[in-house]
């Protein structure tokens, strides 16, 4: 069974400082790794892909992968209370490289 | 630019009834996705295609049918809708590039009394 693990949370943060959410998986097989967030009651949004190790930044958002420990996590700086969502990480596997593993979500709230 | 759509948003039914979802995209991915989405198990795959008239399960596929006659439609069908299935249903296209991108859309909440 290949999983994507996340702590469900809730992650909680003071507006302003750095939000850290992480994620392991267990397919070593895995190339790509996905980042979505979702509102309450909204479809997933794509905010971030990594496929290779390091650290990858756009705006405020920072994704690492370390595929090494098989671990993969997302930085949010500047934490706004509309970054108060559930994020979910999701790999790609090696063998069908369309089909996603999601994992459960982490809900982040963003305290003023 | 519309993008990827699904109707109904909404639907209650009764057990043992038959129900379609549909999903529409624009955006001409070849790659279409079925997902659920229940308290505690995450997102789930029910069925992929990659193509038309090309068609897979995903994880959980029991109890649905899909078809794939025009690259832009990927409708869902409960066959006779059981409680159990009483979920939120997202359909999802992917750009196929090197990263492989899923977009979701709105989703459909359906409910199975």
């Amino acid at each position: 069974q290949k999983e994507v693990e996340q702590n469900s949370g809730p992650l909680s943060v003071p507006e302003g400082a750095i939000a850290s959410l992480n994620c392991t998986y267990s397919d070593r097989g895995s190339q790509s790794f996905f980042w979505y967030r979702q509102y309450s009651g909204k479809s997933p949004e794509l905010i971030m892909s990594i496929y290779s190790n390091g650290d990858k930044e756009d705006g405020r958002f920072t994704a690492q992968l370390n595929k090494a420990s098989q671990y993969v996590s997302l930085l949010i700086r500047d934490s706004q209370p509309s970054d108060s969502a559930t994020y979910l990480c999701a790999a790609q596997g090696g063998g069908t490289a369309s089909k996603l593993t999601f994992g459960t979500g982490t809900r982040l709230q963003v305290t003023l | 630019d519309a993008g990827i759509t699904q109707s109904p948003r909404y639907k209650i039914t009764e057990t043992g009834r038959q129900v379609t979802l549909m999903c529409h995209q624009t955006w001409s991915h070849s790659y279409m996705f079925w997902y659920r989405q229940d308290l505690g198990h995450g997102l789930r795959l029910i069925y992929y295609s990659a193509a038309a008239d090309i068609t897979d399960k995903g994880e959980v596929p029991d109890g649905y049918v899909v078809s794939r006659s025009k690259t832009e439609n990927f409708p869902l069908t409960l066959e006779s809708a059981t409680r159990s299935q009483t979920s939120v249903y997202f359909c999802a296209s992917m750009l196929t590039n090197s990263y492989n991108e899923q977009f979701f859309g709105p989703g459909t909440r359906l409910t199975v009394l």
